[in-house]
């Protein structure tokens, strides 16, 4: 069974600060990793996706990936309130475009 | 998600009825994919879709559950017979073919949410 691992937090960090949201994943195929903001009630909102060893950048947002650990993670820096919401972590499986989600974690910023 | 449309949005159903869930892909999309998302849960895989053939349904139950993609119109997903356990919101996304261009972007709609009672 292919998985995807997550921890459900919450994480809770106070505004201003770097939230770092972890997870692991199984399939040593998997090339490429999405992260997902998901809001209550709301669909999930493509942040970005990552396939390269390393990490990548895009604004307030950064994605790291070691395939040699099977890990990816997702940095935010200066939290923001608006930032709270569960994120979801998804690797690709097989040949196209078929993700495996983790169960998400949930970040809370406080003010 | 601007343009993977989905509806209906909410559909409530009693035990037994059939639902019928609609999705349209982006514009320029070839590809959709159906999940499904429990209450408190991240979301399941359940199937994969090209115009008018089935890639991938490792992920649907293996009774009352169906999906197409015609050549044309949007894709359905059919659950016959709902059950309660069948609530949940279920969410398609599409995106290029594999390979092309910005083939790693996938797209979600805003979901259907199904409630049986």
């Amino acid at each position: 069974q292919k998985e995807v691992e997550q921890n459900s937090g919450p994480l809770s960090v106070p505004e201003g600060a770097i939230a770092s949201l972890n997870c692991t994943y199984s399939d040593r195929g998997s090339q490429s990793f999405f992260w997902y903001r998901q809001y209550s009630g709301k669909s999930p909102e493509l942040i970005m996706f990552i396939y390269s060893n390393g990490d990548k950048e895009d604004g307030r947002f950064t994605a790291q990936l070691n395939k040699a650990s099977q890990y990816v993670s997702l940095l935010i820096r200066d939290s923001q309130p608006s930032d709270s919401a569960t994120y979801l972590c998804a690797a690709v499986s097989g040949g196209y475009n078929k993700l495996i989600f983790g169960a998400g974690t949930r970040l809370a910023v406080h003010p | 998600n601007a343009g993977v449309m989905q509806n209906p949005r909410h559909l409530v159903r009693r035990r037994g009825q059939e639902a019928r869930l609609r999705c349209s892909p982006m514009k320029g999309h070839s590809h959709v994919y159906w999940y499904r998302q429990l209450p408190e849960e991240g979301l399941k895989f359940m199937v994969y879709l090209q115009k008018e053939n089935i890639i991938d349904e490792s992920g649907m139950p293996k009774e009352r559950f169906s999906a197409e993609f015609p050549k044309e119109g949007p894709s359905i997903l059919r659950i016959q017979q709902v059950v309660r356990g069948d609530s949940a919101a279920y969410f398609c996304a599409s995106s290029p073919a594999p390979g092309q261009g910005s083939g790693n972007t996938i797209y979600f709609g805003e979901g259907s949410w199904l409630t049986v009672v």
